[in-house]
């Protein structure tokens, strides 16, 4: 069975903090994409990868970075975080072409 | 670059009724189109999807009807039931599936 797991389901940081939230797929997918999820606003891509160490940025990328050393992990990091990037985020990966796998989401809030 | 929009955002049906979901999309070159689901709590998982070159496809309570003139596509759901209740999102892709543009969701709540 296809499986796209996120490290946290919930997590509480404070503005300024660096931020880690990583993804593993257990499909042998080569492309991996990183969301945001905000209500009225559906999901936004922030960064997507084809392969490992190479990275794109999507429609919003501005204060987040990725990395992806192993082809089954993909990292967003936000190096600093703020208030407005509380948010839902989520991560899918695709062996190529037609649908898109999603976890299950972290809700990540920023005080 | 595309541009989807989704209505209603909001979409309250009675239990047994169909319910619809439209979207439209600007980039004539998109060839894609899948529908997602997204229960509360978990990611959205794929229910129907359709090429540009079909212009319907159903999957038993399910179908999905693409107009690539007027470029808009749009879920039927029938015999609504309380477990179709849930976050639906539209997508469009130029590349296959490589990359997507998503409206912006609609909450369908089927009432017992």
């Amino acid at each position: 069975d296809v499986k796209v797991t996120q490290s946290s389901r919930y997590l509480v940081k404070r503005t300024g903090e660096k931020v880690f939230l990583e993804c593993v797929q257990d499909m042998d997918h080569e492309n991996m994409f990183w969301y945001r999820q905000d209500p009225g606003l559906g999901l936004r891509l922030i960064y997507f990868s084809y392969d490992v160490k190479m990275k794109e940025k999507g429609d919003i990328p501005e204060g987040y970075s990725v990395s992806r050393e192993k082809k089954e992990r993909f990292s967003l990091i936000l190096e600093s975080a703020s208030t407005n990037q509380t948010s839902m985020y989520l991560c899918a990966s695709t062996g190529g072409v037609y649908e898109q796998y999603f976890g299950p989401g972290t809700r990540l809030t920023v005080t | 670059g595309e541009n989807v929009e989704q209505h209603p955002s909001t979409l309250s049906v009675q239990e047994g009724d169909s319910a619809v979901i439209k979207c439209t999309y600007s980039d004539s070159a998109s060839n894609y189109f899948p529908w997602y689901k997204q229960e509360l709590g978990k990611g959205p998982q794929l229910i129907i999807d359709i090429r540009s070159n079909v212009g319907e496809k159903k999957d038993q309570r399910i179908a999905v009807t693409l107009n690539k003139t007027a470029k808009h596509f749009s879920l039927h759901i029938t015999e609504t039931q309380p477990e179709d209740s849930a976050v639906y999102f539209c997508a469009a892709s130029i590349d296959y599936g490589q990359n997507f543009v998503f409206g912006p969701g609609t909450r369908l709540s089927v009432l017992p």
